[in-house]
């Protein structure tokens, strides 16, 4: 089955500077690849996603890009706000209805 | 309008005892899906329900844990016998369609506390 592995767990950046979270996903057969945010006492909140026929998608101050061939996916953040401190997640699906998580970042904007 | 409604937000409860926890979802979502997040950690899939087909539970963790979806709307987790090792938040989502492809939408999540 699919395996999703994400990194780092940690990651702690400048205020305005840009964070970069990384995926790696085990079934080519994936082909839509989300990006979730859960804020501290909340629920994830879907914050982007990308599917495998599209190689980069941006919205606003975040961008996801696909990698198919090696079989990775990354979502960046520019000009990084305290308000973006949260754990990101990704995830894979074959559209099939499960997604298959990866362990999370917590990304931490230092002041 | 209304987002995916958990109740309750915390409880706490001695080794042993049964619990119940609830999700409303949102209105007109066929799908629905329970997780576990144990702290610090990634989503742990538990089970899924679709309209009227029957649920996968592939995810639950043993028989102490059961759901049901009543009506096609609201879904009770039910954990019988609980252990510490079930101290997690327990989150609930809801999604419009069937399918990998469609957003899902998070509930608050209840914290529960096995002493």
């Amino acid at each position: 089955g699919e395996n999703v592995e994400q990194h780092p767990s940690t990651l702690s950046v400048q205020e305005g500077d840009s964070a970069v979270i990384k995926c790696t996903y085990s079934d080519s057969a994936s082909n839509y690849f989300p990006w979730y945010k859960q804020e501290l006492g909340k629920g994830p909140q879907l914050i982007i996603d990308i599917r495998s026929n599209v190689g980069e998608k941006k919205d606003q101050r975040i961008a996801v890009t696909l990698n198919k061939t090696a079989k990775h996916f990354s979502l960046h953040i520019t000009e990084t706000q305290p308000e973006d401190s949260a754990v990101y997640f990704c995830a894979a699906s074959d559209s099939n209805y499960q997604l298959i998580w990866g362990a999370g970042t917590k990304l931490i904007i230092k002041p | 309008g209304a987002g995916v409604s958990q109740s309750p937000s915390n409880k706490v409860t001695e080794k042993g005892k049964d619990v119940e926890l609830r999700c409303d979802p949102i209105s007109g979502h066929t799908a629905l899906y329970w997780y576990r997040q144990s702290l610090g950690q990634g989503l742990e899939f538990l089970i899924y329900f679709q309209g009227n087909s029957a649920p996968d539970k592939s995810g639950l963790p043993s028989d102490r844990f059961s759901a049901e979806r009543t009506g096609g709307s609201v879904s009770t987790l039910t954990i019988q016998r609980t252990q510490q090792e079930d101290s997690a938040v327990y989150l609930c989502a809801s999604s419009p369609r069937q399918g990998g492809y469609n957003e899902q939408f998070f509930g608050p999540g209840t914290r529960l506390t096995v002493l």
